[in-house]
């Protein structure tokens, strides 16, 4: 079975504070994407890459920034973390186009910036 | 810029009975969607997808419904059961590309 694993599924973290956030896929999928998802916006997407060290900006990328060192691992990062970053953070993988584009999705991490 | 769009937010339902559940898109390049689920606690699971250049699509329980008319997608449930309560997302993409674009969701809740 696809497998995304996301390293916490809760964080609770202090303003101003350096927040990653892991996820590994064991799939060998090129894609992989982080989302946030909150009530009433549904899922936005934050950044996303299509290969290892390469990276492109989503819809809300403002505050954040990622790491893809190694095809099965995408981190997101929250330099310096803001009330307004509490969320719920999704991570996602999907293989290469052709068949079927759904994603896989972790389970989530529920961050609170306090 | 494109949006995927719910009518409802929440959908009660009774058990036994069939759900369904609307989605709206505005992009008429969209060629490719996809309904998720969403329960407490867990990350979205696929349900079923289909093509632009199909107007239906059935699987275990489950019918999607394209309207390329009136850009129109529904996720139909048979049978509707109380481990069906969950959000339901649609999403779609274009022209070939992995980026899907996702709805706000529906909450299903099934009362027994």
């Amino acid at each position: 079975d696809v497998k995304v694993t996301q390293s916490s599924r809760y964080l609770v973290k202090r303003t101003g504070e350096k927040v990653f956030l892991e996820c590994v896929q064991d799939m060998d999928h090129e894609n992989m994407f982080w989302y946030r998802q909150d009530p009433g916006l549904g899922l936005r997407l934050i950044y996303f890459s299509y290969d290892v060290k390469m990276k492109e900006k989503g819809d809300i990328p403002e505050g954040y920034s990622v790491s893809r060192e190694k095809k099965e691992r995408f981190s997101l990062i929250l330099e310096s973390a803001s009330t307004n970053q509490t969320s719920m953070y999704l991570c996602a993988s999907s293989g290469p186009q052709g068949g079927n584009y759904g994603y896989t999705f972790g389970s989530g991490t529920r961050l609170t910036v306090v | 810029g494109e949006s995927v769009g719910l009518h409802l937010p929440t959908l009660s339902v009774q058990e036994g009975d069939n759900s369904i559940i609307n989605c709206a898109y505005s992009n008429s390049a969209s060629d490719y969607f996809i309904w998720y689920k969403q329960e407490s606690g867990k990350g979205p699971q696929f349900i079923i997808d289909i093509r632009s250049n199909m107007d239906k699509r059935q699987g275990q329980r489950v019918t999607v419904l394209l309207n390329k008319t009136v850009k129109h997608l529904s996720l139909q449930i048979a049978a509707t059961q109380p481990g069906d309560s969950a959000v339901y997302f649609c999403a779609e993409t274009h022209g070939g590309g992995n980026k899907l674009t996702f709805g706000t969701g529906t909450q299903l809740k099934v009362e027994l």
